[in-house]
């Protein structure tokens, strides 16, 4: 258990849906970072949080928005769904502002879209 | 912007040594990392370069080279369970905040 809790594992939902996936970061963690990764693919940047701010974004489609609570977890709404956006997606969280010894991931939501 | 190149696959004999290259064009530069990812698992942190030279950590080391640009991933007496993907990482500042760029990954075969 690396400390990330990622909730659901799987999820199967049709195109045009809306889902959410779930992300509480390690404990002390101030950073949470999502992470999509389709099939035999690298790893692509969304969007980070720092301590409930949004800090960077990456290639995140318009359909998808994220937020982080004051307790620190992170929801990513990815909405009217496509096939292709079946992937596996992965929170990471960090250590904190000034040190840095690796991002930490969750085991991951797998989305399939049918 | 970041970019970072790995090759795609790379195979290797269980007991021996292989070596994964990364090399990187970024706009901003503080460290380079890597992970460690099975299949359909969550990626692993294994290492962590901010400066010139080689860090050691069991059977895994991770060399860096900042005036080219350059770092690899040496994993020694490999065992079948070393089999997995393996990702560089750069990033770009010092702050937490910074996010890390991922390269697309190396697959690595080990066979008997």
């Amino acid at each position: 258990d690396s400390g990330v809790t990622q909730t659901p594992k799987h999820l199967i939902t049709a195109t045009g849906q809306r889902v959410t996936l779930r992300c509480s970061p390690r404990s002390g963690d101030l950073s949470v970072y999502w992470y999509q990764q389709s099939l035999d693919q690298g790893l692509q940047f969304l969007i980070q949080y720092y301590n409930g701010e949004e800090r960077a974004k990456g290639n995140i489609l318009e359909r998808f928005s994220a937020q982080q609570f004051p307790d620190l977890h992170s929801e990513l709404n990815l909405s009217s769904l496509e096939l292709g956006d079946s992937a596996l997606y992965f929170c990471a969280s960090s250590v904190g502002h000034r040190s840095f010894y690796g991002y930490t991931f969750g085991s991951g939501t797998r989305l399939t879209v049918v | 912007g970041q970019s970072l190149e790995q090759p795609s696959e790379v195979t290797a004999v269980e007991g021996a040594i292989v070596q994964i290259n990364c090399t990187y064009q970024t706009s901003g530069f503080y460290g380079l990392s890597w992970y460690q990812q099975h299949d359909g698992g969550a990626p692993t942190f294994l290492s962590y370069n901010a400066l010139d030279g080689l860090e050691e950590t069991g059977r895994f080391s991770s060399f860096l080279s900042r005036s080219d640009s350059y770092g690899y991933l040496l994993l020694q007496e490999l065992q079948m369970k070393d089999s997995a993907s393996y990702f560089c990482a750069v990033r770009p500042g010092a702050g937490g905040y910074q996010k890390v760029t991922f390269g697309t990954g190396t697959k690595l075969q080990v066979i008997p």
